[in-house]
This record gives C-alpha cells, sequence and structure tokens, in this order.
C-alpha cells in the first residue's frame, strides 16, 4: 500500500522562525499535495505540485513555499511562522487526477 | 462560488443503528464527488467516489453514497454503524478535467454511543 511520511508528528515553533515540514512518498506518484486542517474549515489546499521542480498555488498560499527536487518528496515551507500559521498540516499524493489521495498522518503545528 | 456544505457539525448515533451523513455541494458542472474518513490522529482515507454512472456508489467498509443532482447532493449512508466507526467525515467535490483542486467540506464527528 502507499505510504506517505510526514516527518514530525508535532512541531513547537516562535514567531518569526523559519519552519520546514517534510514529506516522502513510496510510490512514485507525480503529484504531491499540501493541505492545512482548522476546525469548522476542513481542508485547505496550499499547493501543488504535480512533477518534480513544479509547483502550482492552491486556495492559501500567503505565507507558504514549497520545493520539489526529486519526485518523492515534497516540502513545504513557512519563511516566518506567524501564530495564525498553528494548524494541522496534512501532505497527500495521487497518481492521477481521478485517482484517490494518499495522505500522510499529519503535522499539528503549534507557532507561539 | 464552489462551495461543499456539510451542514451537521457533530453527529451521534447507537452502534447498529443508520447513519445518513449530509453533503450539499455548489459547482459548475457536473463534479467528481468523494467521501473521506479521518480516524482520530491519522491521515484521511476515501471511503468511495463517484464520477459517472450509477448514482448509487458502494465504498469501503459498508458505506455507500448517494449522488442526486437535482438536489445537488451526495448524502453518505450505512446501514448498521459499528463503534469503530467513530471518527471526521469529509466530503468533497473535485472538477472533471486533469486539475486536482479539490474543495473540502468542514467536516462531520461522528460519535457512536455503545
Amino acid at each position: 500500500d502507499v505510504k506517505v511520511t510526514q516527518s514530525s508528528r508535532y512541531l513547537v515553533k516562535r514567531t518569526g522562525e523559519k519552519v520546514f515540514l517534510e514529506c516522502v512518498q513510496d510510490m512514485d506518484h507525480e503529484n504531491m499535495f499540501w493541505y492545512r486542517q482548522d476546525p469548522g474549515l476542513g481542508l485547505r489546499l496550499i499547493y501543488f505540485s504535480y512533477d518534480v521542480k513544479m509547483k502550482e498555488k492552491g486556495d492559501i498560499p500567503e505565507g507558504y513555499s514549497v520545493s520539489r527536487e526529486k519526485k518523492e518528496r515534497f516540502s513545504l515551507i513557512l519563511e516566518s511562522a506567524s501564530t495564525n500559521q498553528t494548524s494541522v498540516y496534512l501532505c497527500a499524493s495521487t497518481g492521477g487526477f481521478n485517482e484517490k489521495l494518499f495522505f500522510g498522518s499529519g503535522t499539528q503545528l503549534s507557532v507561539l | 462560488a464552489q462551495s461543499v456544505t456539510q451542514p451537521d457539525i457533530h453527529i451521534t448515533v447507537s452502534e447498529g443503528a443508520s447513519l445518513e451523513l449530509r453533503c450539499n455541494y455548489s459547482y459548475g458542472a457536473t463534479p467528481y464527488l468523494f467521501w473521506y474518513v479521518q480516524s482520530p490522529g491519522q491521515g484521511l482515507q476515501l471511503l468511495l467516489k463517484y464520477f459517472s454512472g450509477d448514482t448509487l456508489v458502494q465504498g469501503i467498509k459498508g458505506f455507500e453514497a448517494e449522488f442526486k443532482r437535482s438536489q445537488s447532493s451526495f448524502n453518505l449512508r450505512k446501514p448498521s454503524v459499528h463503534w469503530s466507526d467513530a471518527a471526521e467525515y469529509f466530503c468533497a467535490v473535485g472538477p472533471m478535467d486533469s486539475s486536482y483542486k479539490l474543495i473540502f467540506g468542514s467536516g462531520t464527528r461522528l460519535l457512536v454511543r455503545p
């Protein structure tokens, strides 16, 4: 079965810090995604990537950037963390647009 | 604007009772429709999806959903709930093209009484 692994389950950072969230998938999927999950808001797409070095903005890209140097790895970067970026971050991957998304277990990020 | 509405934030049912979780969408064209489930501390897992054809879709774990175009709804059902079904359920819609921009509802948390 596909495995999507997020490097950290819990993170606590200070305002202004640069934060890296790492995601690795093991099924050679071309498409990878970063969502944030907030109570009452469901999941919102931050960025996605459909190939190495390719990226596209989702619905809420402000304050975030991404990096995809290798097919299996997709990183989310918070250049200067702020308290309103406290959230659960979910990484996902898929082999095709009409295929299901495989999700990681999520990273609970707290920015103090 | 495209949107997905799950009107019930929480639902509590007794084990063995039937379940229906509501999902309504607003979309300019016929969308792809999905239901995902998130168990505590886990990522989301696909329960079922609708692309075309039979409007009653069967999924995993005994779940089914019915697409009703006239009502813009895609409600999730299960005839007999098990305690292990306690989780959060998300409805999602996406375009019928190569875009990946799924729109998720805000979720419904299911509690199961013993």
